[in-house]
């Protein structure tokens, strides 16, 4: 395709239970980032990968969350034991290696926690 | 401290009207800026790129002062369709986001 696409688009969950959700970069892109937006608020970093390097989990807010990035091309993130606060919506956004080329956003899963 | 901070307005004013947001920057090595619009319950999508010796884009100009760390966004000519929030972004090593400059355009 032709920009970063996301799934699902939204997902209502059961407080407790697992989700995952699913970012597909631009083709030939070597970062991927995944961000966290509350209602209203600003982007809150949650992990990056770059190339074969180690991703940055810099951002993780917990240990129920965590990333995986297959082949250099999807990632999936997972929220464990879902809880109300996780509610948000999850943008994921992918970029060229070069850093002065911009970050591409996907529309985003919104997460309802009920 | 944040690696990029903006105020977070509300910025009101009419159309027509010329507006300015400034954000600051802490890390002195970053490498590239760029300003983002986010429309209401929408993704972040580029604006604009800013370069050292600044540059404009119809009604949009932006400015980088390295020594100061700080950039800045100037629109003229307001138009109702310019409503969104504006995000700050600087990358050293990786993409760091500002929280977001609310404008709303009034008629």
């Amino acid at each position: 395709g032709a920009g970063v696409s996301q799934s699902p688009s939204n997902k209502v969950t059961e407080k407790g239970k697992d989700v995952e959700l699913r970012c597909d970069p631009i083709s030939g892109h070597t970062a991927l980032y995944w961000y966290r937006q509350s209602l209203g608020q600003g982007l809150e970093f949650l992990i990056y990968f770059q190339g074969n390097s180690a991703p940055d989990k810099s951002g993780l807010p917990s240990d129920r969350f965590s990333a995986e990035r297959t082949g250099g091309s999807v990632s999936t993130l997972t929220i464990q034991r879902t809880q109300q606060e996780d509610s948000a919506v999850y943008l994921c956004a992918s970029s060229l290696e070069r850093r002065d080329t911009e970050a591409f956003f996907g529309q985003g899963t919104r997460l309802t926690v009920v | 401290r944040k690696e990029v901070e903006q105020d977070p307005g509300p910025f009101n004013v009419p159309e027509g009207a010329t507006v300015a947001f400034n954000c600051t920057y802490s890390n002195s090595a970053s490498q590239s800026f760029f300003w983002y619009r986010q429309d209401c319950r929408k993704e972040p999508k580029l604006l604009m790129s800013v370069y050292s010796s600044g540059n404009e884009d119809g009604r949009f100009t932006a400015q980088l002062n390295r020594a100061s760390q700080y950039i800045s966004l100037l629109i003229r000519d307001s138009k109702l369709s310019d409503s969104a929030t504006y995000l700050c972004v600087v990358n050293f090593n990786k993409f760091y986001f500002g929280s977001g400059t609310k404008l709303n355009v009034k008629p």
